[in-house]
């Protein structure tokens, strides 16, 4: 089975950066996602890890370490529309021609004044 | 370029009725996953199709069943519904089957289990 764990909340000041991490643990690792759900809403991809290292995208980074089965999403210049839940998603290749995303069971985030 | 379309986007049940929820991928999107979503357990896995087979399915009990029709479209049963079935019911789609990475989520349905 797979494990992932993120902070249930988070709140940061507008034009500040907040850093989501997450850990995970899984067999078959075949890539990390990030995804943005405003309430409401349907999920929106943000970022893909398949690498170790620091993917960057505007103001949202993500990163991973795959030996310590840690990611984390890094948001720059906070806007109050960054306000969301931030959702962690782990490919699992399950051997059967198809790919599962798990995900955690997001953070998240209030950017206030 | 329409996204994914799901219907109905609320609806009403009571315990023991059925449910059928449909779900209209992306244009050439052939790979379509359901997902459920509650605010004490997140998203989890229902199940995936390809070209009208079913790929992949997760840890929830034979009452949730699903297919895909010839033109990708995807329905979804839940059958002698419960209360903890309550939930909002995310349909996703993808280009091809084996690169589910990045999904692309419609609206929902929202079901509500009286």
């Amino acid at each position: 089975g797979q494990n992932i764990d993120q902070p249930t909340e988070m709140t940061a000041t507008e034009g500040a950066i907040v850093q989501i991490n997450c850990t995970y643990q899984t067999s078959g690792f075949n890539g990390l996602f990030w995804y943005q759900q405003h309430a409401g809403e349907a999920p929106t991809f943000l970022s893909y890890n398949v690498l170790d290292g620091l993917e960057e995208k505007g103001r949202f980074s993500s990163f991973l370490s795959r030996s310590k089965g840690y990611s984390y999403l890094l948001l720059k210049e906070l806007q109050m529309k960054d306000s969301a839940s931030y959702l962690c998603a782990v490919r699992d290749d399950s051997g059967a021609g198809s790919y599962q995303l798990t995900f955690g069971k997001g953070t998240k985030l209030s950017v206030i004044p | 370029k329409a996204g994914v379309t799901q219907t109905p986007r609320y609806l009403i049940k009571t315990r023991g009725q059925q449910v059928t929820l449909s779900c209209s991928p992306i244009s050439g999107h052939r790979s379509v996953s359901w997902y459920q979503q509650t605010p004490g357990q997140g998203l989890q896995f229902l199940f995936e199709y390809f070209s009208e087979t079913q790929r992949n399915k997760g840890n929830f009990p034979g009452r949730f069943s699903g297919r895909q029709f010839s033109n990708s479209r995807s329905e979804m049963n839940v059958s002698t519904l419960e209360l903890g079935d309550s939930a909002l019911y995310l349909c996703a789609s993808s280009p091809r089957a084996g690169d589910t990475g990045e999904l692309f989520f419609g609206e929902g349905s929202r079901l509500t289990v009286l």
